[in-house]
């Protein structure tokens, strides 16, 4: 059974400070994505990452996919209070084809508060 | 906004009856998938439909079932309700040729009593 670990589970920092999630797994996978869910609504994708060792960058968001496939990170530089929400990081499991069947095995998630 | 909208947005059904939840796909997307996110979790996928079959399911038991209709909307039927069914539900499309990027709607807040 593939699994993603997130960690921190819960982050609660200063406008202004940066802050890094990781998300790990024993397993390699097709693809990665990182989405960012607010209460009461789904979860929006931010970002898709497909190769080992990509990073991209979203404005003061950088996300990296780990040169093997089984692990990534989203690094914020100078968080806002409009960050704050839940991060979750979500991965296509690594068979033939299935990065398209829509499975996608997600990790418990990041809450993140930014205080003013 | 993604362009998949789901209903009900809330619902509360007691142990027992049994719910249907719909969703409506993004224009274009071929590929339909239902998620249960219980509260503090992340999602868990359910099953996915594309072409009107379903395409993959997850770890949930027989009396959680689904339809996706030609026009790629797409219904999650749960029988039996049991307390633990209490979550949100999600629909995300997706297109089949893509890189398995899904959309995701509001979700519909499901409590059983």
């Amino acid at each position: 059974t593939q699994l993603l670990e997130q960690s921190p589970q819960f982050l609660s920092i200063q406008e202004g400070e940066n802050l890094t999630v990781y998300c790990n797994s024993s397993s390699v996978f097709s693809s990665l994505q990182w989405y960012r869910q607010e209460p009461g609504e789904g979860p929006v994708l931010l970002v898709t990452v497909v190769t080992g060792g990509e990073v991209k960058k979203l404005k003061r968001l950088t996300f990296q996919f780990g040169d093997a496939r089984k692990d990534s990170s989203l690094h914020i530089t100078a968080a806002q209070p409009g960050d704050t929400g839940l991060y979750l990081c979500a991965g296509g499991p690594n068979d033939h084809g299935s990065s398209n069947t829509g499975k996608l095995i997600f990790g418990q998630g990041t809450t993140l508060q930014v205080k003013p | 906004e993604t362009g998949v909208t789901q209903s009900p947005t809330h619902l509360i059904k007691t142990r027992g009856q049994q719910v249907t939840l719909r969703c409506s796909s993004q224009s274009g997307h071929n590929t339909v998938s239902w998620y249960q996110q219980a509260l503090g979790q992340g999602p868990q996928f359910i099953f996915q439909y594309y072409r009107e079959e379903e395409n993959g399911r997850g770890n949930f038991p027989p009396r959680f079932s689904g339809l996706q209709f030609p026009n790629y909307s797409s219904e999650l039927n749960v029988n039996a309700l049991e307390l633990d069914d209490s979550a949100l539900y999600l629909c995300a499309s997706g297109d089949r040729e893509s890189t398995g990027e899904l959309f995701f709607g509001e979700g519909s807040r499901l409590t059983v009593l």
